[in-house]
């Protein structure tokens, strides 16, 4: 399958910073990127779809000025966590998507507030 | 809005029982359907990739089945083995990108 790198894997941070997490596809171009996070007991829900070049597509309930998403290239994204709360604690994972219809994903990220 | 269901939540075996996971979806008009191991803490395994128009696919251990009139998918897992302990997440795709996950059934297998 194809290789995604994300990271970083954990991180705890403080109330009011900010956090970026990168995710790349190491062997394939991914025109497009789903970003989705999991509460606990939760399932994963997706927060937004950006595409290579283009502005993010926010799901409802998902602030976008809050959750910064660049996509610069075909083979990074990234995601921002602005002003950091504890209620942002969650796991963050990255799914691009190249040509297949394949979903791939990150290793997901543990993000703490405190 | 394509809504996933997975029964059960919490399942627990002995070692060498063949087990059955259950996944159901209310939109039928799905373009595929994929099944995922997540372990404690860590990102998403992907097990089987099942499009519409298949009926099953398998993978060693591994047997998922699709009946996409009913709204169903099962995982057969056989000869359960400890390191198969993990979450088990069944997601579904409408479009062929963005998906719509379970909540996942939590697997212990006992030595």
């Amino acid at each position: 399958g194809a290789v995604v790198s994300q990271h970083p894997s954990r991180v705890i941070c403080k109330s009011g910073t900010s956090v970026k997490i990168e995710c790349r596809s190491l062997d394939f171009q991914a025109t497009t990127m789903f970003w989705y996070r999991q509460f606990p007991k939760q399932s994963l829900m997706l927060m937004a779809t950006s595409n290579e070049g283009s502005k993010a597509t926010y799901e409802q309930g998902v602030e976008k000025d809050k959750f910064l998403i660049n996509h610069a290239s075909l083979t990074l994204s990234t995601l921002t966590v602005t002003s950091a709360h504890p209620e942002d604690s969650s796991f963050y994972i990255c799914s691009p998507l190249g040509d297949n219809t394949e979903a791939f994903f990150g290793q997901g990220t543990r993000l703490t507030v405190v | 809005k394509q809504e996933v269901t997975q029964i059960p939540a919490a399942l627990s075996v002995p070692e060498g029982e063949n087990l059955v996971l259950n996944c159901s979806f209310t939109d039928s008009a799905i373009y595929n359907l994929q099944w995922f191991r997540q372990d404690p803490g860590k990102g998403l395994t992907s097990l089987l990739l099942i499009q519409s128009s298949q009926r099953e696919q398998t993978s060693g251990r591994l047997n998922a089945s699709l009946d996409k009139s009913s709204g169903r998918s099962t995982l057969y897992i056989a000869a359960s083995q400890p390191g198969d302990s993990a979450t088990y997440l069944c997601a579904v795709s409408n479009t062929g990108n963005q998906f719509y996950f379970g909540t996942g059934t939590s697997l212990t297998v006992i030595p």
